[in-house]
């Protein structure tokens, strides 16, 4: 299967821990998107990247947030010191860049519970 | 600031009825996509509108999208049962000729469709 992946799917953390998630975008994918939704809300975008740029951050991205895509392949999301209210899906998406459709294709999500 | 929303939030089918889910924007959005979120699973791309009048149809789903009214419609058609779903539409906006990559998506429509 060659769609995005995320990894870990579920994770479970205590409040105040730190948790990192990964995701591996279609691999000619030079667009990366990272995106938070909660329960019975639409995705709301956090950060994206081109190539290894990180091109824009929500203002929902606060300090405890920070994302990278260091080569320019899969990129890391990191959460310091979880709050409860981060409990959400966290969904990465990648894409082409063009003048045409830049559709965005989603991966599976990674649920993160803070207890 | 981009915003969309979408009516109904909830809308109850029986098969075989036809109905429409109606997505307003508030600015100018140069491009307009649907997805397709199944319970616990990521989002499926069904649709990308790219301009005024544009229409796109597979299967029993047709969108459409008038840009001077701010709004795109996805229209079912004979509904099946296989269609219950939520179903997003996003907005993202354009600068000079490449995407500014950030989608922004409306609260959602949970269809059910009931025998």
């Amino acid at each position: 299967d060659t769609g995005v992946s995320q990894d870990p799917r579920h994770k479970i953390t205590k409040r105040g821990q730190n948790v990192t998630f990964r995701c591996d975008p279609i691999s000619e994918h030079n667009r990366l998107y990272w995106y938070r939704q909660t329960l019975g809300q639409g995705p709301e975008f956090l950060t994206y990247f081109q190539n290894e740029a990180q091109l824009e951050k929500s203002r929902l991205l606060s300090d405890r947030f920070s994302a990278e895509r260091p080569k320019g392949s899969f990129s890391t999301l990191e959460i310091q010191r979880t709050e409860q209210g981060d409990s959400a899906m966290y969904l990465c998406a990648s894409s082409l860049t063009g003048p045409i459709q830049e559709t965005q294709y989603f991966g599976p999500g990674t649920r993160l519970l803070v207890l | 600031e981009l915003k969309v929303e979408q009516n109904p939030l909830f809308l109850s089918m029986q098969e075989g009825k036809n109905y429409t889910i109606y997505c307003n924007y508030s600015t100018t959005s140069d491009r307009l996509y649907w997805y397709r979120q199944d319970p616990g699973k990521s989002l499926e791309s069904l649709f990308v509108l790219l301009s005024n009048g544009a229409v796109k149809q597979e299967g029993r789903l047709m969108a459409s999208l008038d840009t001077k009214a701010r709004l795109s419609t996805l229209h079912i058609t004979a509904a099946v049962h296989d269609l219950s779903a939520t179903y997003f539409c996003a907005g993202g906006l354009n600068a000079g000729g490449t995407s500014y990559g950030k989608l922004t998506f409306g609260q959602g429509t949970i269809l059910t469709v009931h025998p």
